[in-house]
């Protein structure tokens, strides 16, 4: 009964460093998300997966890279990370149009 | 600027009070979302509401979706502390994207 996981948990990295935050899920929804949250302006989404191989941008996907070559895994890049890069990180899956959240990456960008 | 407002942002009360917070917006949505997400921990959908007027309970959670599909209330009856947490509403469009409120800061002091 994992769900929805993500690694690592907690990352603090130097700015124009390449990051990389795993997303795994156990139950092969076909939609996946990433989103970030920040003080003042909620969930953002980044990005999504329509499925293995389908990715399109969401609202604010600029600095990000995501891929998708297997269904219940969903990375999402930073090629260089940047100060205002840092957040806290959520991956989700839906189905059913209900989302399932996986607990959240806090990166720090110094 | 944010699609989806939450009022209000912060709510402090004592144990066994009522509360109502909102979530208001100039866009028609085709259903309404709430979640509960506590500190370190990704967001947890409560209930999706999907007809204008409409009106769902969860134990002492009411859910209600306004008329015109614009706007939505969480009415919590006598809190308890475990009810503390960030309450965040989600309005679905017609094609699936989902937008997020910056959410409402619940703390229920015993």
């Amino acid at each position: 009964d994992a769900g929805i996981t993500q690694s690592p948990r907690y990352k603090i990295t130097e700015t124009g460093r390449q990051v990389t935050l795993m997303c795994h899920q156990t139950w092969s929804h076909s939609y996946m998300f990433w989103y970030r949250q920040d003080l003042g302006h909620g969930l953002r989404l980044i990005y999504y997966s329509a499925a293995a191989d389908i990715t399109d941008k969401g609202e604010v996907p600029d600095g990000y890279v995501v891929s998708r070559s297997k269904t219940e895994n969903f990375p999402l890049t930073l090629e260089s990370a940047t100060r205002s890069q840092t957040s806290v990180y959520f991956c989700a899956s839906r189905l059913a149009g209900s989302q399932y959240f996986g607990p959240g990456t806090r990166l720090t960008v110094l | 600027t944010q699609l989806l407002e939450q009022s209000p942002q912060f709510l402090s009360i004592q144990e066994g009070e009522n509360l109502t917070v909102y979530c208001n917006s100039s866009s028609v949505f085709s259903s309404l979302q709430w979640y509960r997400q506590e500190p370190g921990e990704g967001p947890v959908l409560l209930v999706t509401v999907v007809t204008g007027g409409e009106v769902k309970k969860l134990k002492r959670l009411t859910f209600q979706f306004g008329d015109a599909r614009k706007d939505s209330s969480l009415h919590i009856t006598a809190a308890q502390p475990g009810d503390t947490g960030l309450y965040l509403c989600a309005g679905v469009y017609n094609n699936n994207d989902m937008r997020f409120g910056a959410g409402t800061r619940l703390t229920v002091k015993p």
